[in-house]
């Protein structure tokens, strides 16, 4: 059963707007969230973190949103820029080691 | 500054066949994770090491092994390769000192493919 859920496997968006990308997990308990983005033949790289005390984080054109109550998290890139296409993944930290993945979303930004 | 360094980046091998993959932490990371993303697929947590122990164990097979040598590197081993193995097979080293991501860098992956 997949503990962290991003349900949109794609997400298109124009040059200049804001992407929304959004993640649900089911455990309560987690309490340290990231955000990863991979382009093709690369590892992924980190993004934007977000601890459960707080319930936004912002760097530069990147805000995530972390709402406790309904279990989901939201990462906003705006403006949304040609270099952002990519696969973003969320994931929790799990017992302080492990890292637990959502399925990705695929992010295209159009000029 | 030096990244985690992932051998090979590419192999090919036949089915029932063993293959070996590596990887080199960031110096003085002391952990190693290895994870499997299969096609359309989300990582995979495989297994972990610290200081050379292994710290914690996910959906891997018992066909794979793995271990961390004392120069803190790592091997992942796959023995009887399936069709199904094929994927790309990250590694991630960490400083438990921690930091915004809590100090995981990953490296490029190397994509296995059985045939």
């Amino acid at each position: 059963d997949q503990q962290v859920k991003q349900n949109s496997p794609s997400l298109s968006v124009q040059e200049g707007r804001i992407s929304i990308l959004n993640c649900d997990y089911t455990n309560s308990m987690f309490d340290y969230f990231l955000w990863y983005k991979k382009y093709p033949a690369e590892g992924p790289t980190f993004l934007i973190s977000i601890s459960s005390i707080k319930d936004k984080n912002e760097d530069g054109r990147f805000t995530v949103f972390l709402n406790k109550s309904a279990k989901h998290l939201s990462l906003h890139i705006v403006p949304s820029q040609p270099g952002d296409s990519a696969v973003y993944f969320c994931a929790v930290l799990q017992g302080a080691q492990k890292l637990v993945f959502g399925q990705g979303t695929r992010l295209t930004i159009n000029p | 500054a030096a990244g985690v360094i992932q051998s090979p980046r590419h192999l090919i091998k036949e089915k029932r066949e063993t293959a070996t993959l590596k990887c080199y932490p960031i110096p003085r990371h002391d952990t190693v994770y290895w994870y499997q993303q299969g096609p359309g697929q989300d990582p995979q947590f495989l297994i972990s090491f610290y200081e050379k122990m292994q710290s914690d164990k996910g959906s891997i097979p018992d066909r794979f092994s793995a271990q961390q040598f004392s120069d803190y590197h790592s091997e992942l081993n796959m023995s009887s390769l399936e069709l199904g193995d094929s994927a790309l097979y990250f590694c991630a080293s960490r400083n438990r000192d921690g930091g915004l991501n809590y100090g995981y860098t990953f490296g490029s992956g190397t994509r296995l493919t059985v045939v």
